[in-house]
């Protein structure tokens, strides 16, 4: 399966502050999507990283707090806007490496707001 | 977001006994299932899919698939102390994007 480096594995940010997680992938993968988990949580779909177009996102979730980039086949960011506490959680990237492959998951970020 | 339950924990069992995990979807559409277990503080890893109604074993792992009844399970035998984990049951979700949907997970400890 495909190797998944996701960066940075942690990180304490003040509110009102952005962070940018990036995922890379050692190879062309069809599929990248973004998840959240909060604490003591199961798996929350974020979004579908679109290459070359817009994400797509789930309800409950905007562009405007959480923009995704994947400017290609390997690469994707998810930007977490004008944080605060409540989003504090583990956002896990994704991938799929062929039609009706499951889902492969990078390290993770373990975020935490202050 | 389509729904998937799980039965909620946490489970316990003895070491050596069969633990069984059970899931349940919404989505009758769905045509691809997964277990998987997470350890605490790491990501989800990979231990099962089953794409067809039936019965597939890895392992000491068996996967069981009931289409018509909406209904997936997960199967340990021999369980392990190293077996205790949150197991996770995902479903694809037939979109134009075919999204995975997680459940709520199964916490499942092991007593030696």
């Amino acid at each position: 399966s495909a190797v998944i480096s996701q960066k940075p594995s942690r990180d304490i940010c003040q509110r009102g502050t952005s962070l940018t997680i990036q995922c890379q992938v050692d190879s062309q993968v069809t599929m990248m999507f973004w998840y959240r988990q909060q604490p003591g949580q199961s798996l929350t779909l974020i979004a579908t990283a679109n290459q070359g177009s817009e994400a797509t996102y789930e309800s409950g979730f905007v562009i405007d707090k959480f923009p995704i980039s994947r400017p290609n086949l390997t690469f994707s960011t998810l930007t977490v806007s004008n944080m605060s506490p409540e989003d504090s959680s583990i956002y896990l990237c994704s991938v799929v490496t062929g039609s009706g492959s499951p889902l492969h998951f990078g390290n993770g970020t373990r975020l935490t707001v202050t | 977001q389509k729904e998937v339950e799980q039965n909620s924990g946490p489970l316990s069992v003895p070491e050596g006994a069969i633990a069984s995990l059970n899931c349940t979807y919404s989505d009758r559409g769905s045509q691809s299932f997964f277990w998987y277990r997470q350890y605490s503080g790491k990501s989800p890893e990979l231990i099962m899919f089953i794409y067809s109604n039936g019965d597939k074993e890895d392992g000491r792992f068996t996967a069981q698939l009931n289409k018509a009844s909406q209904y997936v399970s997960l199967l340990i035998r021999d369980s392990q102390p190293s077996d205790s984990a949150t197991y996770l049951c995902a479903v694809r979700v037939e979109t134009s994007y075919d999204k995975v949907i997680f459940g709520p997970g199964t916490s499942l400890s092991v007593i030696p």
